[in-house]
């Protein structure tokens, strides 16, 4: 089985500052990795993906996460944040073999002027 | 259409009563999922459907819940005898195909149902 662990709920952050968001999971298999975010009254969207190669993949919005395999993590990075980043983000992963997509609890980042 | 459609967007229900509640998917897109969005627990897988493959159901938290998906194309989410644990919002996803390297892994997600039981 897998899971997916986004062990802050909250992350309040102030404009132009660097923010990350942690994400962890727990897998018996290889699986391709996943950061989706949602806006206030707005449905899912893809934010980035990480399916082979580079460990560090770059996303929309200035977001990049990096792949770490030891660690088994795919923390979300943003060097310096707006005020229109403030959304919930999921991370999500999926088994290979399988095209199951198993959430993580989100986050909510909060960023103020 | 252009993007994922639930209907309806809005739902409340007395408790004990059935509901049904539907996902358009993209036109094409073979993967569909369902999952339940409850404040503070993420998203909850809840039923999987991929092309001609049987239903992957391991997510439905009890019998009351059902799935459907005909023709390939639009699915029906049935929630019989609802509880007031069932209010949460049911989120509809599609995907054109497989995932991995070199195919297209982005689900697209509707804009929800939310479903109160009173």
């Amino acid at each position: 089985a897998q899971s997916v662990t986004q062990l802050d709920s909250q992350v309040p952050v102030f404009e132009e500052a660097p923010v990350e968001l942690r994400c962890n999971y727990s897998s018996s298999v290889s699986v391709y990795l996943f950061w989706y975010v949602q806006y206030p009254n707005q449905g899912l969207q893809l934010l980035l993906k990480y399916l082979s190669g580079s460990t560090l993949v770059k996303g929309i919005n200035g977001f990049e996460a990096e792949f770490n395999k030891s660690q088994t993590s795919f923390h979300l990075r943003k060097p310096s944040v707006h005020i229109s980043d403030t959304a919930e983000y999921f991370c999500a992963v999926s088994p290979f073999n399988t095209d199951k997509l198993i959430f993580g609890t989100g986050t909510r980042l909060q960023v103020f002027p | 259409g252009a993007g994922v459609s639930q209907s309806p967007s809005n739902k409340v229900t007395e408790k004990g009563k059935d509901v049904e509640l539907r996902c358009d998917p993209i036109s094409g897109h073979t993967a569909l999922y369902w999952y339940r969005q409850s404040l503070g627990q993420g998203l909850e897988f809840l039923i999987y459907f991929q092309g001609n493959s049987a239903p992957d159901k391991s997510g439905l938290p009890s019998d009351r819940f059902s799935a459907e998906r005909t023709g390939g194309s639009v699915s029906t989410l049935t929630i019989q005898r609802t509880q007031q644990e069932d209010s949460a919002v049911y989120l509809c996803a599609s995907s054109l195909g497989r995932m991995g390297p070199g195919m297209n892994t982005e689900a697209f997600f509707g804009q929800g149902t939310r479903l109160t039981v009173v």
